[in-house]
């Protein structure tokens, strides 16, 4: 069974980078797209982007000048790091993996989730 | 952007009701149309993906229809367990992708 798991500082201060990283058992990290998405309290589902496990992501266009996703499959992990953080980043950040085909694409696991405040 | 709205925002409905949720995308997404079902504190669960595909472990009481712009969920006799919010996501354009705000099934 795939499991994920986010880890990584819960309270962020204004002005600084929230980072992140999801370590993934259970399964091979080779031939899938491994994402975030966030969702504010109370709020919807934000896609933030996504990496294949050979290194080359894609970022949502709203947050691209300040996210950068890696991935180290020696550690079977992925990273988030979202740079100059304000009180509208706070949310509860998961990682999901994303399964691509020919016919589809989808995020048939995820973590459990991560609560990140962002407040001095 | 490709915009994804569902409807309606809010449902209630009571144990055995048959239950329809709409997504609607601002463009043509042909079947890349998922749907997923997410409980108080919990992450959101893959239901239904390519439109119309149930995910392994999913009850056969879910299913999906639809291409291109609009697209269903279907509950066919609602369970205790299945009052939770739903939202659906197009994978289509993955620049960015997207969600819909969110249907949120309560207990008449």
């Amino acid at each position: 069974q795939v499991q994920l798991q986010e880890s990584g500082p819960g309270l962020v201060k204004p002005s600084e980078t929230l980072s992140l990283t999801c370590t993934v058992s259970g399964g091979p990290m080779t031939n899938y797209y491994w994402t975030w998405i966030r969702q504010p309290p109370g709020k919807g589902l934000e896609w933030i982007g996504y990496i294949f496990y050979t290194g080359s992501p894609n970022y949502n266009p709203s947050l691209k000048s300040r996210v950068t996703i890696s991935v180290d499959t020696s550690k079977n992990q992925f990273s988030l790091k979202l740079n100059s953080v304000t009180a509208a980043d706070t949310a509860v950040y998961y990682c999901a993996r994303n399964r691509v085909t020919m016919t589809t694409s989808n995020f048939d696991y995820w973590g459990q989730g991560m609560l990140v405040t962002v407040s001095s | 952007d490709i915009q994804v709205t569902q409807s309606p925002s809010s449902l209630s409905a009571s144990v055995g009701d048959r239950v329809t949720i709409t997504c609607r995308a601002s463009q043509r997404v042909s079947t890349f149309l998922n749907w997923y079902q997410q409980k108080p504190g919990k992450p959101p669960k893959l239901l239904i993906y390519a439109a119309s595909s149930l995910q392994t472990g999913v009850p056969s009481r879910f299913s999906g229809s639809g291409s291109g712009t609009d697209f269903t969920l279907t509950i066919s006799s609602l369970q205790p367990e299945d009052f939770a919010t739903y939202f659906c996501q197009q994978t289509f354009n993955t620049s960015p992708i997207t969600f819909g705000q969110g249907t949120r099934l309560e207990i008449k």
